[in-house]
């Protein structure tokens, strides 16, 4: 069954310390992609990957950076947390063709104190 | 710029009425378009798209949406609504061809009274 897996579901973090978000997909996509839920914004694009090796920048990329080690797997990494930063993080699969749906994991709440 | 627009931040309606979630976008090529679903405390759920085609589009969970590019709309409908249809609806417009990036909309609360 196709799955997106997120990890930690929940991180409290200080500010200024360093959290990683993690996101493993067994769907064999070569697109994934790291989206920020927040109260009257809807869902926005942070970092995405075409594949392996490759990280792009989205529509809010400043304080996060992204890492694409495999094909399963694709990280979130904020070095120096800020408050700013506290959100739901969704990541999410997809094949890379303009018609198909990605698939999204359960998503990580993250709070920075 | 591309953009998506629900106008509606709540709709409140009783069971077995018809409901109609609004949603317009901004694209200068020719645009898909998706629904998703959010449960409370839960992921985003994909329903329906149009890519091309047929201008009413069918998913899952009973709903259905009308692609009409004369005022560039894609709205969310169903009828009757179901108490469990309670939930946030996400209009989405892939904005990257081949990238598969989305644009949403702010989302739209559905609440359906018994």
């Amino acid at each position: 069954e196709a799955a997106v897996t997120q990890s930690p579901r929940n991180k409290v973090a200080v500010t200024g310390g360093k959290v990683t978000l993690s996101c493993n997909q067994t769907n064999n996509h070569n697109n994934m992609y790291w989206y920020r839920q927040d109260t009257g914004h809807g869902l926005r694009l942070i970092h995405y990957s075409y594949g392996a090796g490759s990280t792009e920048k989205g529509d809010i990329p400043d304080g996060y950076k992204a890492s694409r080690p495999s094909q399963e797997n694709f990280s979130l990494i904020l070095e120096l947390a800020t408050p700013s930063q506290t959100s739901v993080y969704f990541c999410a699969s997809g094949p890379g063709t303009g018609g198909q749906a990605p698939l999204f994991g359960e998503g990580t709440r993250l709070s920075v104190l | 710029a591309q953009s998506v627009d629900q106008p509606d931040a709540h709709v409140t309606l009783s069971e077995g009425a018809s409901l109609e979630l609004r949603c317009s976008y901004s694209y200068s090529a020719a645009p898909y378009l998706f629904w998703y679903v959010q449960y409370p405390g839960q992921s985003l759920q994909f329903l329906l798209k149009y890519i091309t085609g047929d201008t009413v589009v069918k998913g899952t969970k009973g709903f259905e949406a009308e692609f009409r590019k004369s005022n560039s709309s894609f709205n969310l409908k169903k009828s009757p609504a179901h108490w469990s249809d309670s939930a946030k609806y996400f209009c989405a417009l892939n904005t990257g061809a081949n990238t598969g990036k989305l644009t949403f909309g702010h989302g739209t609360i559905l609440r359906v009274h018994p």
